[in-house]
C-alpha cells in the first residue's frame, strides 16, 4: 500500500510569488495532518483536519496562509504571498483515526528567495 | 517554557551500550507520548508510544513514563551505527488531538 504522497519534493520560488503543496493521506485514514519544520522551530503542526473538516488551525502563522481537503484523499497547503521566512520542509501525515500513529510523507522542501 | 522540552544532543554512544533519550513536558493532563525516529533528510517514522505509567518494551527500545514527574524516556539496547538518527519526543496534551513535538535529540553511535 502506497504511503502518504506529497508533491512537489522540492519547490524553489521568488519571493511574492504563490506557492501549492499537495498530499495524498493514505487510503481510509480520516485525519490528516500539516507541519512545518526548521531548525529554529522544530517540528510545528499548522493545521490538522478530521473528515475533511479543518478541526484546529491555530498553528497557521498568518493569513498568507490557507489549506484545504476537498475530498478525503488530497490536501493543499497553499502560501499565498511567499516569503524567504517561509522557506522550511513542510510534512503532511494521517491517521486512521486520531493521533496514535501518525504516519508522514517525505516532505516538500521549499525555498523561496 | 517549552510544552516538550528536550536535550539536543548530540548524545554520543559506542556500538553495543544503552542510549537513554529523555523528554519533559508541561502539561500534566498530558495522556499519550510518543517517540520518533527522524533521519538526516527524511520524514519522522513512529518507534514507540506509551500511556500508562511504567516500562514498555518492543525488541532493542524500552520506553519509560512517569507521569507525577512529567518525564518520559526512550532506552535504546544494543545502540548501533544504524540507530544513528535525531529522536523526536511528542505529547498529545490532554482534551486534544493533536502532537506537540519537542525540538529532538541527536543520537550518534560511533563504531
Amino acid at each position: 500500500d502506497a504511503g502518504v504522497i506529497q508533491s512537489p519534493r522540492h519547490e524553489v520560488t521568488e519571493m511574492g510569488q504563490e506557492v501549492t503543496l499537495r498530499c495524498k493521506p493514505i487510503s481510509g485514514h480520516n485525519s490528516l495532518f500539516w507541519y512545518r519544520q526548521t531548525m529554529m522551530r522544530g517540528l510545528e503542526l499548522l493545521i490538522y483536519f478530521n473528515n475533511n473538516v479543518p478541526i484546529d488551525d491555530s498553528g497557521m502563522p498568518e493569513d498568507r496562509f490557507s489549506a484545504k481537503m476537498p475530498n478525503a484523499s488530497f490536501s493543499t497547503l497553499k502560501i499565498q504571498p511567499s516569503e524567504p521566512r517561509d522557506s522550511a520542509v513542510y510534512f503532511c501525515a494521517s491517521t486512521p483515526g486520531g493521533v496514535n500513529e501518525q504516519y508522514f510523507g517525505p516532505g516538500t522542501r521549499l525555498t523561496v528567495t | 517554557q517549552k510544552e516538550v522540552e528536550q536535550n539536543s544532543g548530540p548524545l554520543s554512544v559506542p556500538e553495543g551500550a544503552i542510549a537513554s533519550l529523555n523528554c519533559t513536558y508541561s502539561d500534566r493532563g498530558s495522556q499519550s507520548f510518543f517517540w520518533y525516529r527522524q533521519y538526516s533528510g527524511k520524514s519522522p517514522e513512529l518507534i514507540m508510544f506509551i500511556y500508562s505509567n511504567g516500562d514498555k518494551e518492543d525488541g532493542r527500545f524500552t520506553a519509560q513514563l512517569n507521569k507525577a514527574s512529567q518525564y518520559v524516556s526512550l532506552l535504546i539496547r544494543d545502540s548501533q551505527p544504524s540507530d544513528s538518527a535525531t529522536y523526536l519526543c511528542a505529547v498529545m496534551p490532554g482534551g486534544y488531538n493533536k502532537l506537540i513535538f519537542g525540538a529532538g535529540t541527536r543520537l550518534a553511535v560511533h563504531p
